[in-house]
């Protein structure tokens, strides 16, 4: 059972846009620790998507997008593209440790 | 350039111990707060213990009492030893370059993997 809440999956054709929302509580986001979001492709090890809410790092297309309010956060992916399947996970801080979301599936079709 | 290469993973029974390493270059780890994240087969990823600079540790309740991070400075690596180990704390261990208590994972290794059988 992961500390923050994402949906399994989520899909869409090439071009289209998805939200992948997250979900916490008053002792994690809610409590104003910043979200930070993550791609994960087959067999590799994550890598930071965004950072600071909505922060893109060099490198990342502005394709990707992130928000904060209350006790979620939002990734919207627009334009997607067939490189953009992957894993996404979410991010943020509780009782000194970093956790995460469970991780949502992204399906272009 | 930033690089960290763990290693230390195995095959081990229920009860046993291992140590897992990740070597970095390209930064200081005694400089950085470092992080041990697990992603057991399948699963999503879970913070398992992180280091501070100034040398706090903190652990996962699941892990707490069994598994210890350290550093060695001169060698510039980073440490988890696991003892105890259970079925449920089979997994890829990752290490990862930490930007601070409620930041970003900013790099991360290649993982390692610790299967726990008989």
């Amino acid at each position: 059972q992961s500390v923050l809440t994402q949906p399994p999956s989520v899909s869409g054709a090439p071009g289209q846009r998805v939200t992948i929302s997250c979900t916490g509580s008053s002792s994690n986001i809610g409590a104003g620790y910043d979200v930070h979001w993550y791609q994960q492709l087959p067999g590799t090890a994550p890598k930071v998507l965004i950072y600071g809410n909505s922060n893109r790092p060099s490198g990342v297309p502005d394709r990707f997008s992130g928000s904060k309010s209350g006790t979620s956060a939002s990734l919207a992916i627009t334009g997607l593209q067939a490189e953009d399947e992957a894993d996404y996970y979410c991010q943020s801080y509780d009782s000194s440790l970093k956790v995460f979301g469970g991780g949502t599936k992204l399906t272009v079709l | 350039e930033v690089q960290l290469v763990e290693s230390g993973g195995g095959l081990v029974q229920p009860g046993g111990s291992l140590r897992l390493s990740c070597a970095a270059s390209g930064f200081t780890v005694s400089s950085n707060y470092m992080s041990w994240v697990r992603q057991a087969p399948g699963k999503g990823l879970e913070g398992v213990s992180v280091i501070y600079s100034g040398g706090s540790t903190y652990y996962a309740d699941s892990v707490k009492g069994r598994f210890t991070i350290s550093r060695d400075n001169s060698k510039n690596t980073l440490y988890l030893q696991m003892n105890s180990l259970r079925a449920e704390d089979t997994a890829i261990y990752y290490c990862a370059r930490d930007q601070g208590i409620d930041q970003w994972l900013v790099n991360w290794g290649q993982g390692t993997l610790v299967t726990v059988s008989s």
